[in-house]
């Protein structure tokens, strides 16, 4: 069974600051896809950046980065020059690499970007 | 591209009524839908996988005959809430898994409130 952990229920961060959320996962898997999504008030989940596991180099979006250590089984996500628009709930997910497959979120991290 | 719509966006329904939430792939051909539950400030929760044609997977502790689900086509499942009661009240997501099975596409949710 895959699981995955967020352990920050909540975080903030200053408007213009940096923030980093943890992601940790636990798989007996070698080929599946990590997502960040963000889920704001309106509650559309939005997707942020999308890794491959087989990828080493680590995906970047804009002021959305992350840091994916494969062996570690991490994958955080660094969201540069915050913004007030990036006050959402954020959420980690795993899904096998295969067609049709299940996500599997984390818990959730309430982020607040504070102006 | 990939775009998910749900209807109604929210329902407002009487105990003892039943309620038919559709998801739809606009532009593209879903051969895998999933429904997801989602209470306030939690993770999504799956509820089940429906694949086109055939009969849908509920995850342990979904009650098959409360939540009847029918992946009819390519591009629409619903989900009809039979009997509803007020602890069924929540937000209801559906996903679509792309074609090349890669990631999962979300509507933007149904909110249900049973008095």
């Amino acid at each position: 069974a895959q699981t995955v952990t967020q352990s920050q229920p909540e975080m903030s961060v200053q408007e213009a600051e940096t923030v980093t959320l943890s992601c940790t996962y636990d798989t007996s898997e070698n080929n599946y896809y990590l997502f960040w999504y963000k889920q704001p008030p309106s509650r559309q989940m939005i997707l942020v950046i999308r890794q491959e596991a087989y990828k080493q180099q680590n995906a970047t979006e804009n002021r959305f980065s992350v840091n994916f250590q494969k062996a570690a089984k991490s994958f955080s996500l660094k969201i540069s020059d915050s913004q007030l628009g990036d006050t959402a709930m954020y959420f980690c997910a795993f899904m096998k690499r295969r067609t049709g497959n299940q996500f599997y979120f984390g818990t959730g991290t309430s982020l607040t970007v504070i102006p | 591209g990939a775009v998910v719509s749900q209807h109604p966006s929210w329902v407002i329904c009487k105990s003892g009524t039943s309620v038919k939430i559709e998801c739809r792939s606009l532009d593209f051909q879903a051969t895998t839908m999933f429904w997801y539950r989602q209470f306030p400030k939690q993770s999504l929760m799956l509820m089940a996988t429906s694949n086109e044609g055939s009969k849908a997977t509920y995850e342990q502790g979904v009650e098959k005959d409360k939540f009847l689900i029918n992946h009819a086509s390519l591009t629409l499942s619903t989900l009809t809430v039979t009997s509803a009661h007020p602890e069924d009240s929540s937000f209801y997501i559906c996903s679509a898994s792309g074609p090349i099975g890669d990631t999962q596409y979300f509507g933007p949710g149904t909110r249900l409130t049973v008095l």
